[in-house]
């Protein structure tokens, strides 16, 4: 069953850390680029970053360069999201999601998790 | 960046009509243009792309068409379980970004 399933989402404190985990199943996850897309409460969708198949290149929006950090595990078909000195402004829904090909559309999408920015 | 401006933002419509969406670019981005519909507390489903390539398992009334800057999405004969919130998106520059949605709700 090809699928993607998040974790590591909750309630953490403005300025504090929080890292994501997605794993991946039923595809050959070291073929394909992935990314972090979030939806913040009642809002539409936000690219957040992407990584290359190999790891070798990573993107991300700029207003969370320097605080969150794209990487990938191949072997544990594991991608993840760092994100340090979070802000309110960064509580959403954070899904990952395949790329069906370079550059091309995102044709598998995990359930998301809960990311809550709050003092 | 590029910029994506959906229209209309809600829309209220009757089974069987017929749809559309469009999706606008701020600059082209080629046929790099890609539907999503996404139903409350569910991730995006991929419907449409490449502006026009259909999906498979994605029932044959959603269409898509466009290049450069204009996309449309069309559902024909809609069904009641259509009612979701829609989203274009391009992958032609970095960063990726996508329209602010389309929610259609059935009267």
């Amino acid at each position: 069953q090809v699928q993607m399933v998040e974790s590591g989402g909750g309630v953490v404190q403005p300025g504090r850390s929080l890292r994501l985990a997605c794993v991946a199943s039923g595809f050959p996850f070291s073929n394909y680029g992935t990314h972090w897309v979030r939806q913040a409460p009642g809002k539409g969708l936000e690219w957040v970053a992407g990584i290359s198949n190999d790891g070798s290149s990573q993107s991300y929006i700029e207003s969370v360069r320097g605080r969150f950090t794209i990487t990938r595990d191949n072997p544990k078909n594991t991608l993840y999201l760092q994100m340090t000195s979070l802000r309110p402004e960064d509580t959403a829904v954070y899904f990952c999601a395949k790329e069906y090909a370079d550059f091309g559309a995102f044709d598998i999408w995990g359930q998301g998790t809960i990311v809550t920015v709050s003092s | 960046e590029i910029v994506l401006t959906q229209s209309p933002d809600f829309q209220s419509v009757t089974p069987k009509e017929k749809v559309t969406i469009t999706c606008r670019a701020s600059q082209s981005v080629g046929g790099r243009l890609h539907w999503y519909q996404q139903k409350p507390d569910q991730s995006p489903k991929l419907l449409i792309k490449y502006a026009s390539q259909s999906i498979s398992g994605v029932p044959s009334r959603f269409s898509g068409s466009g290049s450069g800057t204009d996309f449309t999405l069309t559902i024909n004969s809609l069904e009641a379980e259509d009612a979701a919130a829609y989203y274009c998106h391009q992958t032609s520059s970095l960063p990726f970004t996508f329209g602010q949605g389309t929610k259609l709700e059935i009267k």
